[in-house]
């Protein structure tokens, strides 16, 4: 089956450690985006990235980053900068758009971070 | 600025009590208009793509709309198991495909 997948679902964080959230994804996609959602407020962008080894900064970067080595796999990591990290996070991606109907973002099931 | 403002908020509905959601946005130039279905702790399903005014488009008990300022979700006879948060995002033309959200509206149907 294509799809996205995420990992891990749940992460808990020590306040000064970095973690890692996987994301990756066999739908032969392009592009792919990190997002972060906090209860009763809209998606807010981390970082997109549409072709291997580039990536650009989204509306929210700081505290972030992130690498794009394959185009199956954009790993997030957050850092100890990152001064509110508790949140979900969401991790999507399209294909590279050729005709007006090919800019959907499909998502994957989320990782819930919690900084203790 | 891109500007997406979605109403209500939350929407309590019983079942068969068909209503609308709204999304309202601010954008120079629309490339398209998306919905998404979220379900709690979840991430959100692709619903639909609206590219202009006067688009419409179905799917089993929903149909979404789009004028120049805003886009409206109709759910027809709803059932409990359409509760849940329905999203909307616009993608500006130009933007290398960044979609803005907002905050959705929470619809719960009650049986």
């Amino acid at each position: 089956d294509g799809g996205i997948t995420q990992s891990p679902k749940y992460l808990f964080r020590k306040e000064g450690q970095n973690v890692t959230l996987s994301c990756e994804q066999n739908l032969n996609h392009d592009a792919m985006y990190w997002y972060r959602q906090d209860p009763g407020q809209g998606l807010r962008l981390i970082y997109y990235s549409q072709i291997v080894n580039d990536f650009q900064k989204g509306d929210i970067a700081e505290g972030y980053s992130v690498s794009r080595e394959k185009k199956e796999s954009f790993p997030l990591t957050v850092t100890s900068a990152q001064k509110n990290p508790t949140a979900f996070y969401l991790c999507a991606s399209s294909i590279k758009a050729r005709l007006a109907g090919d800019n959907e973002q499909f998502f994957g099931p989320g990782t819930r971070l919690t900084v203790l | 600025e891109d500007q997406v403002t979605q109403s209500p908020e939350a929407l309590r509905l019983q079942e068969g009590e068909s209503s609308s959601l709204n999304c309202s946005y601010t954008v120079s130039g629309l490339r398209g208009l998306f919905w998404y279905r979220q379900d709690p702790g979840k991430g959100p399903e692709f619903l639909f793509t609206l590219y202009s005014a006067g688009e419409e488009k179905e799917k089993e008990r929903l149909k979404a709309t789009l004028t120049k300022k805003e886009s409206f979700l109709h759910i027809t006879a709803p059932k409990p198991e359409d509760s849940a948060t329905y999203l909307c995002a616009v993608q500006e033309s130009g933007s290398a495909r960044q979609l803005t959200f907002g905050s959705g509206t929470q619809l719960t149907v009650l049986p």
